[in-house]
């Protein structure tokens, strides 16, 4: 069953705390990407990867980071500099800069 | 940046009629793609119109893109309540470097009524 998968679906954060969003996908893709969609808008680019070992920030990196070790995998770390981190986070992949394929989203929400 | 914005912001029809979005961008574009979100889940892919093509159909969807205008619209024909859902359009820019942005707007939500 290929795809992209995300975890864990609903995410809760105490202020002050880092934590890690999961994005792994086996459609062979080489490039992921990581985006934020607060209520009523628009998907906001957080972070791009075209290959391992390398990512470029979005335009809404401050407060977040990458790492891009494995083809499969593209985790997000929200850290605690994210100053309203609440929002719906998706991860998607695609092998250039044509359709991207996306995760079901993380609800993130900060306690 | 919102390179794509969407008209109208929301949208309600009854099943069987028409539904027609618009979409405004402000930069050069290689490609436009319009997307599908039901609430609370990812996009969806629908299709993708190339900088150099008018029109593009796919099953009840048309696309249309006018570079002079710098604007496309999708038209759902004959809508469903199934296709009660938020349209996003999303732009892939010519930029000097390698790396292209696709930049989403901010979406028409779509209610269809049965």
């Amino acid at each position: 069953d290929g795809g992209i998968t995300q975890s864990p679906k609903y995410l809760f954060r105490k202020e002050g705390q880092n934590v890690t969003l999961s994005c792994e996908q086996n459609l062979n893709h080489d490039a992921m990407y990581w985006y934020r969609q607060d209520p009523g808008q628009g998907l906001r680019l957080i972070y791009y990867s075209q290959i391992v070992n390398d990512f470029q920030k979005g335009d809404i990196a401050e407060g977040y980071s990458v790492s891009r070790e494995k083809k499969e995998s593209f985790p997000l770390t929200v850290t605690s500099a994210q100053k309203n981190p609440t929002a719906f986070y998706l991860c998607a992949s695609s092998t250039s800069w044509r359709e991207q394929f996306f995760g079901p989203g993380t609800r993130l929400t900060v306690l | 940046s919102q390179q794509g914005e969407e008209d109208p912001q929301a949208l309600s029809i009854q099943e069987g009629e028409n539904a027609t979005m618009n979409c405004s961008y402000k930069t050069s574009i290689n490609n436009l793609q319009w997307y599908r979100q039901n609430s609370g889940r990812g996009l969806v892919h629908l299709i993708l119109i190339r900088s150099n093509e008018r029109e593009k159909h796919s099953g009840r969807l048309r696309v249309t893109l006018d570079t002079s205008k710098k604007s496309s619209s999708l038209l759902i024909t004959a809508s469903r309540a199934a296709d009660t859902a938020s349209y996003f359009c999303a732009t892939v820019q010519i930029s000097s470097g390698s790396a292209r942005q696709l930049t989403f707007g901010s979406g028409t939500q779509l209610t269809v009524l049965p």
